[in-house]
């Protein structure tokens, strides 16, 4: 059973760089995309965008001036990069991961974490 | 952007009730819809792929159904552990959207 993970720092500086990382646990990224979503305190869900072992992204067109996604498949971990932030980027981002070769989408979810955007 | 609406926004129920909850899209589709539920301070946990398949686990008194603009995810005789928000999202394209959420609440 796979099991997606995310980890960061719970606190960034506005104009400062969003960092996180997901790590895949029980399967290998490269049988794998994983999904980047974030969850402002009380509202919707928000995709944030993709990215393949091979290293193939989308983003949302909405975030994609300010948003980097890579792959380390020694560490079987992808990461999101998120730049000037602002007190709007707060939220929950999650981490949700599918098996290659399904219509599945979204199909491993990491518990999420916490991101605030504060001085 | 393909826009995704759900309705209603919150519905009371009670347990053993069934409820229907609805989405459509600004445009087709096909059957690239799945529904999601999330339980309060929990995160998203996916029941519904392709329009009408039930993931492994997800009890049968879920299901799903539609394809090209309309769908509905239904639940029958609700359980205590069912009220939680449901969204619903499309697979189409990207980038992928998701409806604003209908929270089920206990009446």
């Amino acid at each position: 059973q796979v099991q997606v993970q995310e980890s960061g720092p719970g606190l960034v500086k506005p104009s400062e760089t969003l960092s996180l990382t997901c790590t895949v646990f029980g399967g290998s990224i490269n049988d794998h995309y994983c999904s980047w979503i974030r969850q402002p305190p009380g509202k919707g869900l928000e995709w944030i965008g993709f990215i393949f072992g091979s290293g193939t992204t989308r983003y949302n067109p909405s975030l994609q001036t300010r948003v980097t996604m890579s792959e380390d498949t020694s560490k079987n971990q992808f990461s999101l990069k998120m730049r000037s932030v602002t007190a709007a980027d707060t939220a929950v981002y999650y981490c949700a991961c599918t098996i290659l070769g399904t219509d599945m989408d979204l199909q491993y979810w990491g518990q999420g974490t916490p991101v605030t955007v504060s001085s | 952007d393909i826009q995704v609406t759900q309705s209603p926004s919150s519905l009371s129920a009670s347990a053993g009730d069934r409820v229907t909850i609805t989405c459509r899209a600004s445009q087709s589709v096909r059957t690239r819809l799945n529904w999601y539920q999330q339980r309060a301070g929990k995160a998203p946990i996916l029941l519904i792929f392709g329009a009408s398949n039930l993931l492994n686990g997800v009890p049968s008194r879920f299901s799903g159904s539609g394809s090209g603009t309309d769908f509905t995810l239904t639940i029958t005789s609700l359980q205590p552990e069912d009220f939680a928000t449901y969204y619903c999202q499309q697979s189409y394209t990207t980038p992928r959207t998701f409806g604003q959420g209908t929270k089920l609440e206990i009446k």
